[in-house]
């Protein structure tokens, strides 16, 4: 099975900040790799698909790169609705895997 | 717009059995794949199932394997998951979800129903 190694488990920002979240692939996965931010009580919402797509109506504030064995989700100039946890899921074989989470809290 | 509502949730005691439903409504259902996704606070989200547009093809983590049944009525939009012989770490909000295609991957998911196994 492929495992997903997501970091930082949690983090603080602040409002207006950029932060990076990455997930390692413990083997290549070309671009089979989609982000997903979940709110609490919410249902995961995707933001990003083959690595590096926004999902329709995802703000540009997110962006995603990578390929192979590592991914970076990436939100620029933080905004409050951002506080969340995220989730990296690679579907490039059986069984897809998810990463454990990023919950990312107001600094 | 894309729906899909899970039910079928409950309290059940171990070695019983459940089945899950998902209605789909506001796509062609019987042209997507299908999965089903787990959710705990615990273990965070685990990815369970698929079942391709046609129900030709299933897949399953392991821990599932020769326990759950993934299954579709294109006839009836809705998918399916038969749950038996279930363990207390089965317990978990169940998600069905949308893969909209091999590239892309799951795009919109369920609200989720509640399987509780407990004694």
């Amino acid at each position: 099975d492929i495992q997903m190694t997501q970091s930082p488990s949690a983090m603080s920002a602040s409002v207006g900040d950029r932060v990076t979240i990455t997930c390692r692939a413990s083997q290549g996965i070309s671009n089979y790799l989609a982000w997903f931010q979940q709110k609490p009580g919410k249902v995961p919402m995707r933001l990003i698909f083959a690595a590096s797509n926004l999902h329709s109506g995802v703000p540009s504030r997110f962006s995603g790169s990578g390929s192979g064995t590592e991914f970076t989700l990436t939100i620029n100039s933080l905004q409050p609705e951002d506080f969340a946890t995220y989730y990296c899921l690679q579907h490039s074989g059986y069984p897809h895997t998810f990463g454990q989470g990023t919950k990312l809290e107001i600094k | 717009q894309v729906q899909l509502v899970e039910s079928g949730g409950g309290v059940v005691p171990p070695g019983t059995s459940l089945r899950l439903s998902c209605a789909a409504s506001g796509f062609t259902f019987k042209t997507y794949a299908m999965h089903w996704v787990r959710q705990t606070p615990g273990r965070g989200l685990e990815w369970v199932a698929f079942v391709s547009y046609d129900g030709s093809l299933k897949y399953y983590v392991d821990s599932v394997k020769g326990r759950f049944t993934i299954s579709r009525d294109n006839s009836k939009d809705t998918l399916y998951l038969q749950m038996s012989s279930l363990r207390t770490n089965d317990t978990a909000l169940y998600y069905c979800a949308r893969e909209y295609d091999l590239v892309t991957g799951v795009d919109y998911w369920g609200q989720g129903t509640l399987v509780t196994v407990s004694s």
